[in-house]
C-alpha cells in the first residue's frame, strides 16, 4: 500500500516552454502533497505544500508564479514549471501524505528528472 | 529557521565495516526525527525515531535519538556495496507535517 506515482519519469524540454509533473496517490487520499526539488549531489529541497483545495504554500525563494501547484483530487497534485530555463534542470520529487498517519510520514513518488535545454 | 545538519557528508568504507552517521537539529515544534536512504530514485524509508533513547533496529541498521542534546545517528554493522547510498535525515514537524532535510551523507562502501 501507500504507492505515490510521478508522470512523466523524465522530461527534456526547449528554453521558454512549460513542463507539467503530476504526482499521485494510488491506493489512498492524499490529504497533503509536497513538492521537493533535489540538485545533483544536495538534498531536497522543500518547495511547497499543498492540500486538496486550497492554494499551495511556497517555501520561502519558491516563485509562485513560475512554480504553479494545484492539487484539485485528493489524490492527484501537479507541478508547472512555466518558462522553464536550464537553471530549472533539477530532480522533482513529489511525496504525500494522510489524515490520521504519523507526523512526518509521507510517502515519496520515484522523481522526474526535468533537463531544460 | 529550523535547521537539520548531517555529518559527515561524504564517507568512503570497505565492506565489513561499521558507519556512524550523525543528524543534528535545531528546530521548534520538534515531533518526529526521519531517517531515509536513495539510491538513485526518491529516498525510502528506513526509521522514525520520536523519543528519546530509544533504539530502532532494522536487521544492519539501528538508529537511536537523543532530544536533550539534539541529534540522532544511524548505525550500520557489517556494512556491503548495496548499502551504498545517500542517508537523508529529516524533522518532520508537528504544525505541517513537512519536512525538513539535511545535506545528506553520501556513503560509499567498497568491495
Amino acid at each position: 500500500g501507500a504507492v505515490v506515482s510521478q508522470h512523466p519519469s523524465w522530461v527534456i524540454c526547449k528554453s521558454g516552454t512549460s513542463v507539467k509533473i503530476e504526482c499521485r496517490s494510488l491506493d489512498f487520499q492524499a490529504t497533503t502533497m509536497f513538492w521537493y526539488r533535489q540538485f545533483p549531489k544536495q538534498s531536497l529541497m522543500l518547495m511547497a505544500t499543498s492540500n486538496e483545495g486550497s492554494k499551495a504554500t511556497y517555501e520561502q525563494g519558491v516563485e509562485k508564479d513560475k512554480f504553479l501547484i494545484n492539487h484539485a483530487s485528493l489524490t492527484l497534485s501537479t507541478l508547472t514549471v512555466t518558462s522553464a530555463h536550464p537553471e530549472d534542470s533539477s530532480f522533482y520529487i513529489c511525496s504525500a501524505s494522510w489524515t490520521g498517519g504519523p507526523v512526518g510520514e509521507q510517502f515519496f513518488g520515484p522523481g522526474t528528472r526535468l533537463t531544460v535545454l | 529557521e529550523d535547521k537539520v545538519v548531517q555529518s559527515p557528508l561524504s564517507l568512503v568504507v570497505h565492506e565489513g565495516d561499521t558507519v556512524t552517521l550523525n543528524c543534528s537539529y535545531e528546530v521548534t515544534n520538534f515531533r518526529s526525527l526521519l531517517w531515509y536512504k536513495q539510491e538513485k530514485k526518491a529516498p525510502t524509508f528506513l526509521f522514525m525515531l520520536t523519543s528519546s533513547g530509544i533504539e530502532k533496529k532494522s536487521g544492519r541498521l539501528s538508529s537511536i535519538l537523543d532530544k536533550k542534546e539534539l541529534f540522532s545517528i544511524l548505525n550500520i554493522t557489517a556494512t556491503q556495496t548495496g548499502d551504498s547510498a545517500i542517508y537523508l535525515c529529516a524533522h518532520g514537524s508537528s504544525n505541517t507535517g513537512k519536512l525538513i532535510f539535511g545535506q545528506g551523507t553520501t556513503l560509499q562502501v567498497k568491495p
